[in-house]
């Protein structure tokens, strides 16, 4: 079945680059998605990524998808500590529901 | 403000009492799904309507729970004879076919927090 995998903590300093990484196992896999989460609340939608393609930037947002070794990363450019939240990385196929596959999130942590 | 939302935010309930939640999905939005998150965990599926039709359901979801749409609008949760197990937070999300990217981005609420004692 589909697995997805992240590191579970990560801590950078106030303006130093942010990687959130992410490793998944379905080779059908369409699309990927970065969500945030923070205390008690639900998921964000950060953004998203088509599996034909590299790359996205988004503002401070840069995603990075490796196909054929099934890495994806989230790169937070300049990060705040509005930012400290979990980071889940997701992931759909084409099926009829197209329901989200996730990690188990990454605790990013910005230090001041 | 048009984002999902649902209700009640928090709930806490016996061993063996039935709960039963709300989620208004975004207006337009034709397909809704229910996730169920642990602790320390990404939420994972549930069940999946489009319009009113309930098209999948994972193995998850045993017969104590039910799903309703009864007009492709707002959705109801409802787990009969909680148990402790059941304790988690459900996230709500909705998508649309029509509109947006062909993404099909799911938009979730804030979820109800389960507490069963």
């Amino acid at each position: 079945g589909e697995d997805v995998e992240q590191s579970l903590f990560l801590s950078v300093r106030e303006g130093d680059s942010s990687v959130i990484n992410c490793t998944y196992t379905d080779s059908s896999s369409t699309y990927l998605y970065w969500y945030k989460q923070e205390p008690g609340a639900g998921l964000q939608l950060l953004t998203y990524i088509f599996s034909n393609m590299d790359m996205k930037q988004d503002q401070r947002l840069t995603v990075l998808l490796n196909k054929k070794d099934k890495h994806l990363s989230l790169r937070i450019a300049d990060t705040q500590t509005g930012d400290s939240a979990i980071y889940f990385c997701a992931e759909t196929t084409m099926g009829s529901a197209r329901q989200l596959t996730f990690g188990s999130g990454t605790q990013l942590t910005v230090l001041p | 403000d048009t984002g999902v939302s649902q209700d009640p935010r928090h709930k806490i309930t016996k061993r063996g009492q039935n709960v039963t939640f709300r989620c208004d999905p975004i207006s337009e939005h034709n397909r809704l799904y229910w996730y169920r998150q642990t602790l320390g965990q990404g939420p994972e599926f549930l069940t999946y309507f489009q319009n009113e039709a309930q098209l999948e359901k994972s193995r998850l979801l045993s017969d104590r729970f039910s799903a309703e749409r009864p007009k492709g609008s707002f959705s109801t949760l409802e787990i009969q004879r909680t148990e402790q197990g059941d304790s988690a937070m459900y996230l709500c999300a909705s998508s649309s076919l029509r509109t947006g990217s062909v993404g099909g981005e799911q938009y979730f609420g804030p979820g109800t927090r389960l507490t069963v004692t």
